[in-house]
């Protein structure tokens, strides 16, 4: 049974690029959660999809999206990258319903320069 | 905007003694988790409270909870150098939907 997969690895951007971060939840979940941690930092609420649809968001403008699939997959995108954005991105995949248990991907780790 | 804090914000014993970390936090909560990572990948659970229980359990952790000061304890004992790692609590609100993380305990365990 696999876990949560994401994809890439590593990655390295210059400013004002975009990017698209991917990422596949454990089999049987539903739910996404992406997060982003800054080095030295806690995990920070990015947003939540839950069928199709963005739930929930934290505290990140718009440059920040994202999207999730029939096959419950979801994808992050950030726009008009600032060096701010380099960071581990996290995914976390969970059922509806027990959206308190989250499964955390290894992550990807993003550098703007 | 993190819940609340950890302390220490790092931690540096022997092998075999025994590490303890604190959270505090600010909102009401349904659970309170304590998550570990290893050289900043991803993180792994390790255990859950509810907010109506004081106490629990697993293998070599033991977590409390203080609801009514709003603070929590990760007690790991006869520490080993592979518990070496980030420790990190989260709380979690129906409310919200969402888990929020703390700053984070850095601990090395020295062979």
């Amino acid at each position: 049974d696999a876990g949560v997969t994401q994809s890439p690895t590593h990655l390295i951007k210059t400013r004002g690029q975009q990017v698209t971060l991917r990422c596949s939840p454990k089999s049987g979940h539903d739910t996404v959660s992406w997060y982003q941690q800054a080095l030295g930092q806690g995990p920070q609420f990015i947003f939540q999809y839950y069928e199709e649809e963005e739930r929930q968001r934290g505290n990140f403008p718009d440059r920040f999206s994202g999207h999730q699939f029939p096959n419950y997959s979801s994808e992050l995108n950030v726009n008009a990258l600032l060096l701010g954005d380099s960071a581990l991105y996290l995914c976390a995949s969970s059922a509806a319903g027990r959206t308190y248990e989250q499964y955390f991907g290894p992550g990807t780790r993003l550098t703007v320069t | 905007s993190q819940q609340g804090e950890e302390d220490p914000q790092a931690l540096s014993i022997q092998e075999g003694e025994n590490a303890t970390m604190n959270c505090s936090y600010k909102t009401s909560i349904n659970n309170l988790q304590w998550y570990r990572q290893n050289s900043g990948r991803g993180l792994v659970h390790l255990i859950l409270i509810r907010s109506n229980e004081r106490e629990k359990h697993s293998g070599r952790l033991r977590v409390t909870l203080d609801s009514s000061k709003k603070s929590s304890s990760l007690l790991i004992t006869a520490s080993r150098a592979a518990d070496t790692a980030s420790y990190f609590c989260a709380t979690f609100s129906s409310n919200t939907g969402k888990l929020i993380f703390g700053q984070g305990t850095t601990l090395q365990v020295k062979p």
